[in-house]
C-alpha cells in the first residue's frame, strides 16, 4: 500500500527565508506526486505535480519540487517565502496500482512578517 | 466554469436531523469525490463516483449516503450523525477516476450538535 510521510509538522520562518518541506513516499513503482496548499479558511489548491519527465517541477507562486526516485522523496522548495505563504501544505501520492490519492499529514507553515 | 461549487458553506445540524450537502461542476469531469477533513488533518477519502457509478466506498458509516444524479452533480445525504462527524466536507472532481489532479471545492463546514 502506498503511504506518504511529511516529517515537519510545523515550520516557522521569517520573510525572505528559504523553504524546504520534506515529503517521502513508500512505493517502488511508478508514482504521480502532488503538492497541495490550503490557505487559512480556503480550500485545497494544487501547487504543482509530477507525472514524468524532468524531475524538477515548477509550480505556482514561485514554488518548485524535486523528485528524487532513489530517495523516494518529493520535497517542496521556495527560495524566498512571503507572509502570504502561511498555509497548510499537503504532499500526496498516487501509485501506479492505486486509483486514488493518498495525502500526507500536512505541514503548517507560518511566515513571520 | 472552472470551479467545483459546494453548498451550503456552513451547516449546523442536530443528531436527529436529515440534511444534504451538494456539489456541482461543469467542466465535464467524469469522476467526483467526497472527502472529510478534520482541523489540521489531511483529507480522508469517503466516496468516489466514476462515470456516475459509485466506485469506491472507504468503509464509511451508513449515516452518510452519497448520490450522483448526473455527471455534474454529487450529493451527500446525512442522517443521524454524531458530534464526531463534525468536520469540513470537501467535494472534488477530476477528468477520470484515477485521482490525479483533483480540483477541490471550498467545502461545507459541518457542525453536529
Amino acid at each position: 500500500a502506498q503511504s506518504v510521510s511529511q516529517h515537519n509538522h510545523h515550520v516557522i520562518l521569517s520573510e525572505a527565508a528559504s523553504l524546504e518541506l520534506g515529503c517521502n513516499y513508500s512505493y517502488g513503482g511508478t508514482v504521480n506526486l502532488f503538492w497541495y496548499v490550503q490557505y487559512p479558511g480556503q480550500h485545497l489548491q494544487l501547487l504543482l505535480k509530477y507525472f514524468s519527465g524532468d524531475p524538477l517541477v515548477k509550480g505556482i507562486k514561485g514554488f518548485e519540487a524535486e523528485f528524487i526516485k532513489s530517495k523516494f522523496s518529493f520535497n517542496l522548495r521556495k527560495p524566498s517565502v512571503q507572509w502570504s505563504d502561511t498555509a497548510e501544505y499537503f504532499c500526496a501520492v498516487r501509485s501506479g496500482s492505486a486509483r486514488q490519492l493518498t495525502f500526507g499529514s500536512g505541514t503548517q507553515l507560518t511566515v513571520l512578517p | 466554469d472552472t470551479e467545483v461549487t459546494q453548498t451550503p458553506k456552513h451547516l449546523v445540524m442536530g443528531m436527529t436531523n436529515k440534511k444534504s450537502l451538494k456539489c456541482e461542476q461543469h467542466m465535464g469531469h467524469r469522476a467526483m469525490y467526497w472527502y472529510k477533513q478534520k482541523a489540521k488533518k489531511p483529507p480522508e477519502l469517503m466516496f468516489v463516483y466514476s462515470y456516475e457509478k459509485l466506485s469506491i466506498n472507504e468503509s464509511v458509516p451508513s449515516r452518510f449516503s452519497p448520490e450522483c444524479p448526473n455527471s455534474s452533480l454529487l450529493n451527500l445525504h446525512l442522517h443521524a450523525l454524531q458530534p464526531e462527524d463534525s468536520a469540513l466536507y470537501l467535494c472534488a472532481s477530476s477528468q477520470t477516476g484515477g485521482g490525479e489532479k483533483l480540483l477541490f471545492g471550498s467545502g461545507t463546514q459541518l457542525s453536529v450538535l
